[in-house]
């Protein structure tokens, strides 16, 4: 089974605190990405990387950066958290090549700016 | 980059009743499209997906949906609901000519009244 496994389900942070996000893939994808998911709002790309040290910014890349530096680890950082900040963050890999590109989950990062 | 509309922000229906969920995309020629759904309190879990070929698509639990080029569009239907598809539901496009980034709808939230 594809396993993409993100360090916390929940995390309280305090407003001007650096946060950090980490999400791991072990099925050797290519791709991988950072979203917030907002009700209502769906589901918002912030970051996306298709290569080691290799990213594209997403929708929504304000008041965030991206790491990675191995091929199955990609932390998502919050450098000065904020209260808008306070939402549910999903990361997910896929293959990059041509044929199935679907993209797997993790089980999500509530994460709440107090 | 591409983009997706999910027309329906919710769509209530009666249990056995049909239901068609829509989305629109926005984008180069080559792409891939996608459904998930994602059940109360759980993660995102692939419905189904278009990749090439035959224009129908049929996914898990009776779910179908057909690719229309000419409209960029990618509706989900499903001939009869039951209580336990009350779920939010996102479109995705993967885009073939960017490393396969992938950007999603909004969501549509079914609920299905018995």
């Amino acid at each position: 089974d594809v396993k993409v496994t993100q360090s916390s389900r929940y995390l309280v942070k305090r407003t001007g605190e650096k946060v950090f996000l980490e999400c791991v893939q072990d099925m050797d994808h290519e791709n991988m990405f950072w979203y917030r998911q907002d009700p209502g709002l769906g589901l918002r790309l912030i970051y996306f990387s298709y290569d080691v040290k290799m990213k594209e910014k997403g929708d929504i890349p304000e008041g965030y950066s991206v790491s990675r530096e191995k091929k199955e680890r990609f932390s998502l950082i919050l450098e000065s958290a904020s209260t808008n900040q306070t939402s549910m963050y999903l990361c997910a890999s896929s293959f990059s090549g041509m044929g199935n590109t679907e993209a797997f989950f993790g089980q999500g990062t509530r994460l709440t700016v107090v | 980059a591409q983009s997706v509309t999910q027309l329906d922000s919710q769509v209530p229906v009666f249990e056995e009743a049909p239901v068609e969920l829509r989305c629109n995309y926005s984008s180069s020629v080559s792409v891939y499209l996608f459904w998930y759904v994602q059940y109360p309190n759980q993660g995102l879990q692939l419905l189904l997906k278009y990749l090439s070929g035959s224009t129908l698509v049929k996914g898990i639990n009776g779910f179908e949906a057909e690719f229309n080029k000419s409209q960029t569009s990618f509706h989900l239907r499903k001939p009869s609901v039951h209580i336990s598809d009350t779920a939010e539901y996102f479109c995705a496009v993967s885009d073939q000519d960017n490393n396969n980034d992938m950007r999603f709808g909004a969501g549509t939230r079914l609920t299905v009244k018995p």
